[in-house]
């Protein structure tokens, strides 16, 4: 049980550039969210999923693309990468009404 | 718009002392968590506080939410150097709008030997 993984773990984009980050869990969770986390600000919700098919915005969601084609997997998609999309993005999962559970992070820098 | 305010940001403390993280949150909501963050590290459930006047304790940490007062307290008794990292309180609303969470700043502790 790997619990919640994330691909990849580090990054360096020059700006323009797309990317596609990708989040799997194997715990039969309905949701998923993806978060970043810059100094400071502690973690924004850019968008999450409440089940396969469906997403929705979070706080910070411009500039972000997602996907939930499959149950186990959440995509965020960089289409035209910005130096201010410097962050580090965790994915989380989770079964109401527990708690989240937090995937390794993936550090991106966007030069 | 939920605001979610830790204090202090920064946290320097004598092992063997004890002292209390604060969480205020700006809306109605029963849902609160604790997670803990090392550096360079994700973040770890600490605790589920689902109800007011819920109090939690794993070691040498306990939480309680006072959802009237809309805070949430981290209490550390007798620190160890072993409890150095950050930590952040999360306030969610129901769980019909998708259980977002939104997190405080965290704060950042350090134990000094």
């Amino acid at each position: 049980n790997a619990g919640v993984t994330q691909t990849p773990k580090f990054r360096v984009l020059k700006t323009g550039q797309s990317m596609t980050l990708l989040c799997a869990q194997d715990m039969n969770h309905e949701y998923m969210y993806w978060y970043r986390q810059d100094p400071g600000m502690g973690l924004r919700l850019i968008h999450y999923s409440v089940g396969e098919g469906t997403t929705a915005k979070g706080e910070v969601p411009d500039g972000y693309n997602v996907s939930r084609l499959k149950k186990q997997n959440f995509l965020l998609g960089l289409e035209s990468a910005a130096p201010s999309q410097t962050s580090v993005y965790f994915c989380a999962s989770k079964d109401p009404p527990y708690e989240q559970y937090f995937g390794p992070g993936t550090r991106l820098t966007v030069t | 718009e939920l605001k979610v305010e830790q204090n202090p940001l920064f946290l320097s403390m004598q092992e063997g002392k004890n002292y209390t993280i604060y969480c205020n949150y700006s809306t109605t909501s029963d849902r609160l968590y604790w997670y803990r963050q090392d550096p360079g590290k994700s973040l770890e459930s600490l605790f589920v506080l689902l109800s007011n006047g819920a109090v939690k304790q794993e070691g040498r940490l306990m939480a309680s939410l006072d959802t009237k007062a809309r805070l949430s307290t981290l209490h550390i008794t007798a620190a160890v150097h072993d409890l150095s990292a950050t930590y952040f309180c999360a306030v969610g609303p129901q769980e019909t709008s998708g259980s977002r969470l939104t997190f405080g700043e965290g704060t950042q502790l350090t134990v000094n030997p």
